[in-house]
């Protein structure tokens, strides 16, 4: 079975200080990986994915993660965070490769404090 | 410009009505999917379709219905609505290989009475 863990459904940091969003998965083979970023009252967008290569990803806003096989984890950073990151994040995994069914964490909502 | 639209955005209606949420992309997609998501639980997935007359259920099918008769078009049908199907729903598209992002709707927000 496949699943998504998103530890800790809020997270609160100051501005300026580092992110950290974090992201666990079950599978039984590789998956592909994502993060996606929710504004309020708007659809998801996503922020960046793994799919194959270089295990540390980059995407928008500054953020990046990595992805560690040996831990099935795809945790979210960035170095220092800004008001307008406040948001609900999303991680989601491809339940079979290739086959985009999606699967979402619970999702995080990030507050950032002035 | 690229986008999925989704209508209505809201929608207040009683148990029992029949109702349907419409869902239209203009990126030519092949892959299109229905979630809703709910405080606590992310988003689930109810119905997708890899093509045209080509669908097949998520994780929470029970008192949905889709079709997909056009490749732009993938509606949702609630033959008969109850409280239980008050959620967001989003609607979301994406091409071949399915390692590609998907695009969202904006929502519907969706409250049986």
């Amino acid at each position: 079975a496949q699943s998504v863990t998103q530890l800790g459904s809020h997270v609160s940091v100051s501005e300026g200080a580092l992110v950290l969003l974090r992201c666990n998965y079950s599978s039984s083979v590789p998956p592909y990986l994502f993060w996606y970023v929710q504004y309020p009252n708007q659809g998801l967008q996503l922020l960046l994915k793994y799919t194959t290569g270089a295990t540390l990803v980059k995407g928008i806003n500054g953020f990046e993660a990595e992805f560690k096989k040996s831990e099935t984890s795809f945790h979210l950073t960035k170095p220092s965070a800004h008001m307008s990151d406040a948001a609900e994040y999303f991680c989601a995994v491809d339940i079979i490769q290739g086959a985009q069914k999606l699967v979402f964490g619970q999702g995080t909502r990030l507050t950032i404090n002035p | 410009e690229a986008q999925v639209t989704q209508n209505p955005r809201y929608l207040i209606t009683v148990t029992g009505k029949k109702l349907t949420v419409t869902c239209s992309q203009n990126m030519n997609h092949e892959y299109m999917s229905w979630y809703r998501q709910d405080p606590g639980l992310g988003l689930r997935q109810i119905y997708y379709s890899m093509n045209v007359e080509v669908t097949d259920k998520g994780d929470v099918p029970e008192g949905y219905k889709v079709s997909r008769k056009e490749k732009r078009n993938f509606p949702l049908i609630l033959e008969s609505p109850s409280p239980n199907q008050t959620s967001l729903y989003f609607c979301a598209s994406a091409s071949l290989p399915l390692s590609s992002q998907a695009f969202f709707g904006q929502g519907t927000r969706l409250t049986v009475v």
